[in-house]
């Protein structure tokens, strides 16, 4: 069966900790991607990333940056955490090209306080 | 860029009935067309999607249709029952996008 871990189903931070959002993929897949989910906003593409060491910025890629040492792994870096990064937060791997057929982790709850 | 209009953002129906959700997108270059249901405290899990080259799609009680002139597609969930209650989102992908470009989503209430 398909698997999309992230790391953690919560977190609390403090306002201006670096926090960093883990995602661990088991299908060999080349395309990641990290989303944010906000009620009534559905879910917004912050980056993703088609190879190891490769990203491209998304939508909203405003405070946030990412890191791909791995094909496996793919990780979103919130630089200085602020009280508008509250969200939940869903990593997503893909074997197709811009996202088809796309599988999602659980996501994480992110709480900046 | 893309942008993807989803509704209803709520809809209630009786166990049995049947519900329909639209979406319409506005890149004609799209071609990738997926509708994923996420259950409280879950991610988003893929349920079914259609490729621009096909105007129908169906698997069980689920099924989408896509009318590429008009740029819109629908989820069609028949003899619902309690389990399909979820938020539906459609999807969008394969312009000039990266990645999957959301709708804001539906809650699917089934009212037994």
């Amino acid at each position: 069966d398909v698997k999309v871990t992230q790391s953690s189903r919560y977190l609390v931070k403090r306002t201006g900790e670096k926090v960093f959002l883990e995602c661990v993929q088991d299908m060999d897949h080349e395309n990641m991607f990290w989303y944010r989910q906000d009620p009534g906003l559905g879910l917004r593409l912050i980056y993703f990333s088609y190879d190891v060491k490769m990203k491209e910025k998304g939508d909203i890629p405003e405070g946030y940056s990412v890191s791909r040492e791995k094909k496996e792994r793919f990780s979103l870096i919130l630089e200085s955490a602020s009280t508008n990064q509250t969200s939940m937060y869903l990593c997503a791997s893909s074997p197709g090209w811009m996202g088809t057929e796309a599988f999602f982790g659980q996501g994480t709850r992110l709480t900046v306080v | 860029g893309e942008n993807v209009e989803q509704h209803p953002s709520t809809l209630s129906v009786q166990e049995g009935d049947s519900a329909v959700i639209k979406c319409t997108y506005s890149d004609s270059a799209s071609n990738y067309f997926p509708w994923y249901k996420q259950e409280l405290g879950k991610g988003p899990q893929l349920i079914i999607d259609i490729r621009s080259n096909v105007g129908e799609k169906k698997d069980q009680r689920i099924a989408v249709t896509l009318n590429k002139t008009a740029k819109h597609f629908s989820l069609h969930i028949t003899e619902t029952q309690p389990e399909d209650s979820a938020v539906y989102f459609c999807a969008v992908t394969g312009g000039g996008a990266d990645g999957l470009t959301f709708g804001k989503g539906t809650h699917l209430i089934i009212q037994p």
